[in-house]
């Protein structure tokens, strides 16, 4: 039963076009979101993140949209830059400590 | 700089034959977590450590074990592997472990080969 899902598993997009990464989630327990980004041979890093109390956040390119009612998350990254290619894992987490629960990952190819 | 660092990067052993894997970190954080990643799949959480109080998943197999002797390492015992536990290891910290405070740290990653 898998309850975070990235249903594209690639994604390619042009230098200086958006991307945009979509996140489905089924558990409507969870309140707190998180994007990871990971380069080969490199743990994941934390990327940016959203509470369920929010619609939106932004860091600089990064936004991170919240759909409650959808149980929908997307990331749009504007202007998309070469080295923003890597594999983005959307994240979930509940009210437990500190779990994280992942989709399956999204790989973004950003072509100059 | 602070930081999550797995050893060995890779390591293969035999069918059967007990492995350790090693995780430290410099960033004094209380939480220190295990993930197991097979080829395009999600990271799946084995268990955690809040400080001394050990957390297993239920779905995690009985063959892995963990170890916290201090704050800053953890082991990830795998007492006879089998092929299906060929998977890349993640080990994660994090500061407190709330919800709302969930950012957690990742090492690099142990590969784990099975022959």
């Amino acid at each position: 039963d898998q309850q975070v899902k990235q249903n594209s598993p690639s994604l390619s997009v042009q230098e200086g076009r958006i991307s945009i990464l979509n996140c489905d989630y089924t558990n409507s327990m969870f309140d707190y979101f998180l994007w990871y980004k990971k380069y080969p041979a490199e743990g994941p890093t934390f990327l940016i993140s959203i509470s369920s109390i929010k619609d939106k956040n932004e860091d600089g390119r990064f936004t991170v949209f919240l759909n409650k009612s959808a149980k929908h998350l997307s990331l749009h990254i504007v202007p998309s830059q070469p080295g923003d290619s890597a594999v983005y894992f959307c994240a979930a987490a509940g009210t437990s400590y500190g779990k994280l629960t992942f989709g399956q990952g999204t790989i973004l190819t950003v072509h100059p | 700089d602070a930081m999550v660092i797995q050893n060995p990067r890779y390591q293969v052993t035999q069918f059967g034959k007990p492995v350790t894997l090693s995780c430290s970190q410099t960033l004094n954080h209380n939480v220190m977590y295990w993930y197991q990643q097979k080829s395009s799949q999600a990271p799946k959480l084995l268990f955690h450590y809040y400080d001394k109080d050990f957390n297993n998943e239920a779905d995690t197999p009985d063959n892995f074990q963990s170890r916290r002797p201090n704050t800053s390492f953890c082991f990830l015992d795998i007492r006879s592997p089998g092929l299906g536990d060929a998977a890349m290891y993640l080990c994660a910290t994090s500061r407190k472990g709330l919800a709302g405070d969930n950012e957690q740290f990742f090492g690099p990653g142990t590969r784990l080969t099975v022959l």
